[in-house]
């Protein structure tokens, strides 16, 4: 089955610091791959949808300088977390879709800011 | 705007019981909807999907429902496992427009032994 790898899997560090969180589609060739964060006890919630060789396109409340996303290839997808600080703390997901398949999801990342 | 939510927020039951957990969603204009299940620090597992033609899907011991007409989607678990513990999330997209998924808020599924 079609596979998607996150990493890091877990990243603690202090406030100010930029974080890169990389998404990869292992078995497939991902057209579109999506970014979403989830707090404690909460859903899902898309932060960008990301097409291969284009600009994300970021939704609502979500400051696209905070958060960049780069598409670089059809099995790769990076998340930076510029100047993170602690409440940005959360659980980032990536999903990655390729034709009419579903969207299979990686393992997330856990980002703790102190 | 688009919003996918969810009646009971925790679901216990007994180890063999049948477990249904329903959705409600509000886009009429959905096309496309999965169930997703996800354990503790883990991202989401696809279980099973369904298009808006459809009123009923089946896998191995889950059936889904869709009712289009009370916009409507209920996922049944037959035989309960105590590995079916974890959160199940519906989630709705308009597939033909290859919009993103959008995520209810999750039912806590408590299976005890």
């Amino acid at each position: 089955g079609a596979v998607v790898s996150q990493h890091p899997s877990r990243v603690i560090c202090k406030s100010g610091t930029s974080v890169k969180i990389e998404c990869r589609s292992l078995d497939f060739q991902a057209t579109t791959m999506f970014w979403y964060r989830q707090f404690p006890k909460q859903s899902l919630m898309l932060m960008a949808t990301s097409n291969e060789g284009s600009k994300a396109t970021y939704e609502q409340g979500v400051e696209k300088d905070k958060f960049l996303i780069n598409h670089a290839s059809l099995t790769l997808s990076t998340l930076t977390v510029t100047s993170a600080h602690p409440e940005d703390s959360s659980f980032y997901i990536c999903s990655a879709r390729s034709g009419d398949q579903p969207q299979h999801f990686g393992d997330g990342t856990r980002l703790s800011i102190l | 705007g688009e919003s996918v939510g969810l009646h009971l927020p925790t679901l216990s039951v007994q180890e063999g019981d049948n477990s249904i957990i329903n959705c409600a969603y509000s886009n009429s204009a959905s096309d496309y909807f999965i169930w997703y299940k996800q354990e503790s620090g883990k991202g989401p597992q696809f279980i099973i999907d369904i298009r808006s033609n459809m009123d009923k899907r089946q896998g191995q011991r889950v059936t889904v429902l869709l009712n289009k007409t009370v916009k409507h989607l209920s996922l049944q678990i037959a035989a309960t496992q105590p590995g079916d513990s974890a959160v199940y999330f519906c989630a709705e997209s308009r597939y033909q427009a290859g919009t993103a998924l959008i995520f209810g808020k999750g039912t806590t599924l408590s299976v005890s032994s």
